[in-house]
């Protein structure tokens, strides 16, 4: 069976700090990946998404980049963090070619100090 | 631009007590249609999905949604709601990207809190 994971759960990061959270999927091969920030009242965001290794997709503009190394590890980064990178990480993973429902990860929870 | 409507924000039931949660969508192509769930401390994690046949739709633990395409809405509902239903619930709908191909992008309500009073 497929599982995500997503690493670290809690991070709290000084303001201009860089920023590496990371997310591998097991069990399946080719996946859509997709990164979302879920703020309270607000829903799910989507970030950035992934259909293959080295293809990323932004969705919004920020001061967030995110990276595809491999098929199955997607990685969302800052060079320096704002106060208002702060919020829930989520990770998700859907299979590739069809409008099937997407996998969700535990999330990291990013404060910005 | 696409969006999803999610009317009750915060609601608050009795055990036994009925529920359905409003869902709107504005997009006027093809769509797939989902509800999510994420319990205190959890994965947010699939409740039920309808993408053709059917506009009645059956999800795990007794949850059920209708789709009405006149109406663009697709409510989720439960005749007899536990106190292990307290969740925040979303409504997504799912739109193609068209990136090199099928793919999918999920466009999130922004959450139904349901508190269940035993």
């Amino acid at each position: 069976s497929q599982t995500i994971h997503q690493w670290p759960a809690t991070l709290v990061q000084p303001v201009g700090s860089p920023l590496s959270l990371e997310c591998t999927v097991e069990g399946t091969s080719n996946p859509n990946l997709y990164w979302y920030r879920q703020a309270a009242g607000r829903g799910l965001q989507l970030l950035f998404y992934s259909v293959g290794i080295g293809q990323i997709s932004s969705e919004v503009p920020q001061n967030l980049s995110a990276s595809r190394p491999q098929d199955r590890q997607f990685i969302l980064s800052s060079k320096k963090l704002l106060l208002s990178d702060s919020g829930f990480y989520l990770c998700a993973w859907s299979p590739a070619g069809g409008w099937d429902e997407q996998y969700f990860g535990p999330g990291t929870r990013l404060t910005v100090t | 631009a696409q969006s999803v409507s999610q009317h009750n924000h915060h609601v608050i039931l009795s055990e036994a007590a009925s529920l359905e949660l409003g869902c709107n969508y504005s997009y006027g192509g093809t769509v797939n249609l989902f509800w999510y769930v994420q319990y205190p401390g959890q994965h947010l994690q699939l409740l039920l999905k309808y993408f053709s046949g059917d506009p009645l739709v059956k999800g795990i633990k007794g949850f059920e949604a209708e789709f009405i395409k006149s109406k663009f809405s697709f409510n989720l509902r439960k005749p007899s709601v536990q106190w292990s239903d307290t969740a925040e619930y979303f409504c997504a709908v799912n739109v193609g990207l068209g990136y090199g191909g099928a793919t999918n992008k999920l466009i999130f309500g922004t959450g139904t809190l349901l508190a269940v009073q035993p």
